[in-house]
């Protein structure tokens, strides 16, 4: 069974500092990899996706990686912004419809 | 106008009470879905359909049911509450014509809700 950790629970950093959250999971047979960011009472918006056969993906001040054979992946936040603080979440899709999904990351940045 | 609207957006409720949380979308898409998020664990997935007359349990449907009215509503209904179906509910929908490898899911703002 699939199952999807992410460490640490919260983080709190300056205003400025690169940060990496991570994600582990136990199944390398994935469809892909997303990172989601969760804001109170916004719902959950699509950061970055990479498909099963890629490394990474960037999306300006972010970049995911995904080591498949080792079950984990990396989102990296260069510079952060007071702005970038919320719940990180990532999930991997196992079906045509199914995603599992981690407990998530609560990032807080210091102005 | 948002894509994916829920309603309401918070309920408390008493125990035993039956209770609908409404999902609309404008995405056009034909696939939704219906989550519940409990603090400290994952999203779990409670039921979905691929196009109104196609509705699938999904891990955690017991206590649950829904339904499909049109391709852009999908509701979710507590038979009669219980305390830990206290949590925060998510709609979301996707377009089946996306590939699996590439395509993603589009969330609603969430409903909490609170059995008392």
């Amino acid at each position: 069974k699939q199952e999807v950790t992410q460490i640490p629970a919260a983080l709190s950093v300056p205003e400025g500092e690169n940060l990496v959250l991570n994600c582990s999971f136990t199944d390398s047979a994935i469809y892909n990899l997303q990172w989601f960011r969760q804001d109170p009472g916004k719902g959950l918006t699509s950061l970055l996706l990479i498909q099963s056969s890629q490394r990474e993906q960037t999306s300006g001040r972010l970049n995911a990686s995904l080591d498949k054979s080792s079950g984990r992946s990396t989102l990296y936040i260069a510079a952060s912004q007071p702005g970038d603080s919320a719940t990180y979440l990532c999930a991997v899709r196992v079906s045509n419809y199914q995603l599992i999904w981690g407990a998530g990351t609560k990032l807080i940045i210091k102005p | 106008d948002a894509d994916v609207t829920q309603t309401p957006r918070n309920r408390i409720t008493k125990t035993g009470k039956r209770i609908m949380l409404e999902c609309s979308q404008t995405k056009g898409h034909d696939r939704m879905y219906w989550y519940r998020q409990d603090p400290g664990l994952g999203l779990r997935l409670i039921y979905y359909s691929f196009d109104v007359k196609d509705i699938n349990k999904g891990e955690i449907s017991d206590g649950y049911s829904v339904s499909r009215q049109a391709q852009a509503k999908f509701s979710l209904s507590l038979e009669s509450a219980i305390p830990n179906q206290t949590a925060l509910y998510f709609c979301a929908t996707s377009d089946s014509k996306g590939a699996r490898t590439t395509d993603t899911q589009y969330f609603g703002p969430g409903t909490r809700l609170t059995v008392l």
